[in-house]
């Protein structure tokens, strides 16, 4: 069973430019979410969905964009990385919205110089 | 910030004794989770208690809810050298979609062989 597949595993990028961190769940559930991990802070919600076509803003949106076009995807965009982007991204899903436990992806390491 | 707050952030004991994490949140709340985090990897899920519920069990792990406290605890017995990870508590909240989560900082837990 593959659960929760994010890729990349780890990714540098430079100031300015633009990546999708790519995160695929073949349990058929409705709920997904992006959080980043740092130091201290715990995790922060970035975007989640709650099913196709249905996104929202999290905790700490800014800087990052989602889609939610099938039930299996849901990519995060960073549309032009900064510094204080640099983190770990995890991708989690969930029966319903969020009335279970969370299935979370291994992680994406991601830093910007 | 309706975040959680774990207690201690670090904890050292030895294999064989109980390790006792606590996690404080500051509005109502629908169930609170406790999840697992080894060195490098994804958060596992262990543990649901439910927002009517006192507490429950689940092998080694003990979890009690006090809602008129806003706290809860998580109890390890006869700690392993392998239970050494990160440990976090998340409380699922209602919001325009249905529910979310929101995670703690986190509690690091090292059992000493």
């Amino acid at each position: 069973n593959a659960g929760v597949t994010q890729t990349p595993k780890f990714q540098v990028l430079k100031t300015g430019q633009s990546m999708t961190l790519q995160c695929a769940q073949d349990m058929n559930h409705e709920y997904m979410s992006w959080y980043r991990q740092d130091p201290g802070m715990g995790l922060r919600l970035i975007h989640y969905s709650v099913g196709a076509g249905i996104t929202d803003q999290g905790e700490v949106p800014n800087g990052y964009n989602v889609s939610r076009s099938t039930t299996e995807d849901f990519p995060l965009r960073l549309l032009s990385a900064a510094p204080s982007q640099t983190s770990v991204y995890f991708c989690a899903s969930s029966w319903g919205a969020g009335t279970g436990e969370l299935f979370f992806g291994e992680g994406s390491r991601l830093t910007v110089l | 910030s309706q975040q959680g707050e774990e207690d201690p952030q670090a904890l050292s004991i030895q294999e064989g004794e109980n390790a006792t994490m606590n996690c404080s949140y500051k509005t109502s709340i629908n169930n609170l989770q406790w999840y697992r985090q080894n060195s490098g990897r994804g958060l596992v899920h262990l543990i649901l208690i439910r927002s009517n519920e006192r507490e429950k069990h689940s092998g080694r792990l003990r979890v009690t809810l006090d809602t008129s406290k806003k706290s809860s605890s998580l109890l390890i017995t006869a700690s392993r050298a392998a239970d050494t990870a990160s440990y976090f508590c998340a409380t699922v909240h209602r919001d325009n979609y249905g529910q979310n989560f929101v995670f703690g900082p986190g509690t690091r837990l090292s059992v000493l062989p």
